[in-house]
């Protein structure tokens, strides 16, 4: 099936810094890319839409002036939380939409664990 | 977007078959149902996805009624290394995007 990778797979950083995710798509083209967010023992909350090229839809009650995404290549997005603060610590997971057999169905990314002091 | 509910919590023991039904009443007649396995600190993964009818790949079965207002993800002999949540989608793929949202998944705990 379709790869998807993220980097890093886990961060901690201070509070008032900013990080950034990468997410690619490995053996396959993506024009579309979803960013979650799940916190312990909850399930994946859907962050923003990433389409190549376009800027990102976000999901209400998400602030993108706060989570930036970039969807610049086929293969690449983004995830930067800017002025990071410890209430953003969570586990951050990329998708995006590819090919499996002669199916198209959305992958996963293996998540970037956050940890803001 | 079509609402998906799945139990919140099933026990199996060790090499029975086990069968998670998640419903889907408002499904539209261009979305596909699609079934994740998700371990702690892990990304989702994708274990099937159909359409209508059965679908069976190497590691489980979809089997889908006629109305497609639910869908049952069998999973044949568990072991313990099958303990992990199991997401069940349901989404448009086609013909531009459509977002797809998560239920509460159900936990499954393979029992010795």
């Amino acid at each position: 099936g379709a790869v998807v990778s993220q980097h890093p797979s886990w961060v901690i950083c201070k509070s008032g810094t900013s990080v950034k995710i990468e997410c690619r798509s490995l053996d396959f083209q993506a024009t579309t890319m979803f960013w979650y967010r799940q916190f312990p023992k909850q399930s994946l909350m859907l962050m923003a839409t990433s389409n190549e090229g376009s800027k990102a839809t976000y999901e209400q009650g998400v602030e993108k002036d706060k989570f930036l995404i970039n969807h610049a290549s086929l293969t690449l997005s983004t995830l930067t939380v800017t002025s990071a603060h410890p209430e953003d610590s969570s586990f951050y997971i990329c998708s995006a939409r590819g090919l499996a057999g002669d199916q198209e169905t959305q992958y996963f990314g293996p998540g970037t664990r956050l940890l803001v002091l | 977007l079509a609402k998906t509910t799945q139990p919140i919590s099933m026990d199996s023991y060790e090499g029975q078959e086990v069968n998670i039904t998640c419903s889907h009443n408002n499904i539209a007649t261009n979305d596909y149902i699609t079934w994740y396995q998700q371990f702690p600190s892990q990304g989702p993964r994708f274990i099937i996805q159909g359409y209508k009818t059965k679908v069976t790949n190497e590691v489980a079965s979809l089997f889908i009624p006629a109305d497609r207002k639910s869908s049952t993800l069998s999973l044949p002999r568990v072991s313990l290394s099958d303990t992990a949540v199991y997401y069940c989608l349901v989404g448009a793929l086609s013909g531009g995007y459509q977002k797809v949202t998560f239920g509460t998944g159900t936990k499954l705990q393979v029992i010795p």
